[in-house]
């Protein structure tokens, strides 16, 4: 365990389905992430919150709803999904001058 | 062209071979981190440097700002150390920029 948990490891849905995607820390860290990685790609920033405000939404389509309602949760909600979509999802937090510490990810797959 | 470049992207070698990996960046950074990613997504960040070099246990990592370079190096690596190595950099605050990884292949 790296202390940033996430839930669940792996997740199927369907294109009309509802979902959310958890991620926890108690490492104290002020800074929270999401992360998109899609095969042979390299990790993509989607959103970033910091002391729990979001400060950059990376262009990620609305079908993706991030919140962060303390500093230590953080969730993805997820509708109407597409295919594509289907990727590994990294949840990562820090605090300023330090390093980063990442979750285990959930794989996704939209069908 | 992504602002971080990782090669090789794929190496395969013996055990015991020392290993490296190398990083270029084509933008002014403020840290670059050096990640491994175990099959199952998992990701563990194993060394943030600015400057110089820094060491932990058999892993070496240096950084070249004039250049825009750094190397990971694996000495006797071990089929353990089998995994994909990425490079990442900050730009400003908390951005975090990563290279396409380095699949890395130790035979026994």
């Amino acid at each position: 365990e790296t202390g940033v948990t996430q839930t669940p490891r792996h997740l199927v849905m369907g294109m009309t389905n509802k979902k959310s995607l958890k991620c926890e820390q108690h490492l104290g860290h002020n800074a929270m992430y999401w992360y998109k990685q899609s095969a042979k790609k390299p990790l993509e920033l989607m959103f970033v919150y910091s002391l729990e405000e979001r400060v950059e939404n990376n262009s990620v389509p609305s079908r993706f709803s991030p919140e962060c309602p303390n500093s230590s949760h953080l969730f993805l909600h997820l509708h109407t999904l597409q295919p594509e979509d289907s990727a590994l999802y990294l949840c990562a937090s820090s605090q300023a001058g330090y390093g980063y510490t990442f979750g285990s990810g959930t794989r996704l797959t939209v069908v | 062209k992504n602002e971080v470049e990782q090669s090789p992207q794929n190496l395969t070698a013996q055990e015991g071979e020392f290993i490296t990996i190398n990083c270029s960046y084509s933008v002014g950074i403020s840290a670059l981190h050096w990640l491994q990613q175990h099959p199952g997504g998992g990701i563990v960040s194993l060394f943030m440097l600015s400057s110089g070099k820094k060491k932990h246990g058999r892993l070496i990592a240096t950084i070249n700002i004039q250049e825009k370079h750094s190397s990971l190096h694996i000495t006797a690596s071990h089929p353990r150390d089998s995994a994909v190595y990425i490079c990442a950099v900050t730009l400003g605050a908390q951005k975090l920029v990563f290279g396409q990884g380095t699949r890395l292949t130790i035979n026994p």
